[in-house]
């Protein structure tokens, strides 16, 4: 069984500010992880994906996620937040074990950029 | 660049009626997923599809769901006879591979009950 857990519905940053969103993870197989985003009425969109190669992920828009196993965490940054980075943000696992694993969600992080 | 589409955007329907909504996965790919979101709620996973044939589903996925590939394009969730409870925003995913899993999700159907 697997499970995500994000810490904080709403985080605030100051436009230009460090952006930190919180994501643990518990997962019985070696998991993949990803970070999506979802702008308003719009579809999820893969920012970044940890597939058991390095364990600091670039992804798209600057943003980027480092793999701890020793604190199940993979947790996503951006040195400089803009306001255009105004979204919501879901961590999600899946197993490695093969096969058309469907993704858990955590519940999703609500970023605001504050002026 | 090649993306999931999803119709109709917005489908309103009475307690009761059958729906069907519509996805037109990435063309080259071969994993198919549906997944619902609840309004104000995360994001879960219903199903997954392969080789024609269900992979994976949740416990939400019961007996009023089904899937089906009617042709090469296609990729349909069908719920038989709709509940209040089944208000929510669908997403249709696909996947070249199952390996690394990255899936890509279509922009998503707004199913309301009422």
């Amino acid at each position: 069984a697997q499970s995500v857990t994000q810490l904080g519905s709403h985080v605030s940053v100051s436009e230009g500010a460090l952006v930190l969103l919180r994501c643990n993870y518990s997962s019985s197989v070696p998991p993949y992880l990803f970070w999506y985003v979802q702008y308003p009425n719009q579809g999820l969109q893969l920012l970044l994906k940890y597939t058991s190669a390095a364990t600091l992920v670039k992804g798209i828009n600057g943003f980027e996620a480092e793999f701890k196993k020793s604190e199940t965490s993979f947790h996503l940054t951006k040195p400089s937040a803009h306001m255009s980075d105004a979204a919501e943000y879901f961590c999600a696992v899946s197993g490695s074990g093969g096969g058309a694993d469907g993704l858990t969600f955590g519940k999703g992080t609500h970023l605001i950029i504050q002026p | 660049e090649p993306e999931v589409t999803q119709t109709p955007s917005h489908q309103v329907t009475q307690m009761g009626q059958e729906v069907i909504l519509r996805c037109v996965p990435i063309s080259n790919h071969l994993y198919f997923y549906w997944y619902r979101q609840i309004l104000g709620q995360k994001v879960e996973f219903l199903v997954s599809f392969y080789n024609n044939e269900i992979s994976e589903k949740s416990e939400i996925f019961d007996d009023q769901f089904s899937v089906e590939r009617p042709d090469g394009s296609n990729f349909t969730l069908k719920i038989r006879s709709t509940k209040l409870e089944d208000s929510a925003m669908y997403f249709c995913a696909s996947s070249l591979l199952a390996g690394t899993n990255e899936q890509f999700f279509g922009p998503g159907t707004r199913l309301t009950v009422l």
